[in-house]
């Protein structure tokens, strides 16, 4: 298996764009984890699936944070507009069963000037 | 609300040498402990996992123990190398929740 795949792997955008970041789980788990990291706040929940639909997103910034899983392999998360402290390593994660070992993609680093 | 602290924040030690992180909760009605290791630049990869029902985990050099009531666990690197060089990361599991809760990691070097 291929793991956790996220693209783009870097995002450098302007205030105020869209940005769309991408995440395939590996195949067969059926929960999805979306994190953000900073040095400020470390590792922080923004969002889980449960076969695709969304469990939690209590973790997610604000409204201008939005995430979709319209199939068991893809899943996005999308700012919009996008600010200059939304700058982070966004990582997408996944595990068979909530209680289960996560496995983390490489991570999206987004920078917002 | 749980929280996870690790100490030391940072380790610089010779190639060889035995060591011990630490991590601790406050919350200790957790389903599972995590380690993961990240290298600079790069995602999270899971050294061990261990449930709360177990003391203690084993994979290769590593080692992680767990004591749920007092809140605390321990990973121990044996003959550490260079390219145990990273950031070694804890992770609870809420009986009541979903969610991970990280510690903020300790950076660890290993010296040639």
């Amino acid at each position: 298996d291929a793991g956790v795949i996220q693209s783009p792997r870097h995002e450098v955008t302007e205030m105020g764009q869209e940005v769309t970041l991408r995440c395939k789980p590996i195949s067969g788990h059926d929960y999805l984890f979306w994190y953000r990291q900073t040095m400020m706040r470390g590792l922080e929940l923004l969002i889980y699936f449960n076969n695709n639909v969304p469990i939690d997103d209590s973790g997610m910034p604000e409204d201008r944070f939005s995430a979709k899983m319209p199939n068991a392999s893809f899943s996005t998360l999308k700012i919009q507009p996008s600010e200059p402290r939304d700058s982070a390593v966004y990582f997408c994660a996944s595990s068979s069963h909530i209680y289960n070992e996560q496995f983390f993609g490489p991570g999206t680093r987004l920078t917002v000037l | 609300k749980q929280e996870v602290t690790q100490i030391p924040a940072a380790l610089s030690v010779p190639e060889g040498e035995n060591l011990v992180l630490n991590c601790s909760f406050t919350d200790s009605a957790i389903y599972n402990l995590q380690w993961f290791r990240q290298d600079p630049g790069k995602g999270l990869t899971s050294l061990l996992l261990i449930q709360s029902s177990q003391r203690e985990q084993t994979s290769g050099r590593l080692n992680a123990s767990l004591d749920k009531s007092s809140g605390r666990s321990t990973l121990y690197i044996a003959a550490s190398q260079p390219g145990d060089s990273a950031t070694y990361l804890c992770a609870v599991k809420e009986t009541s929740g979903s969610r991970l809760t990280f510690g903020e990691g300790t950076q660890l070097t290993v010296n040639p």
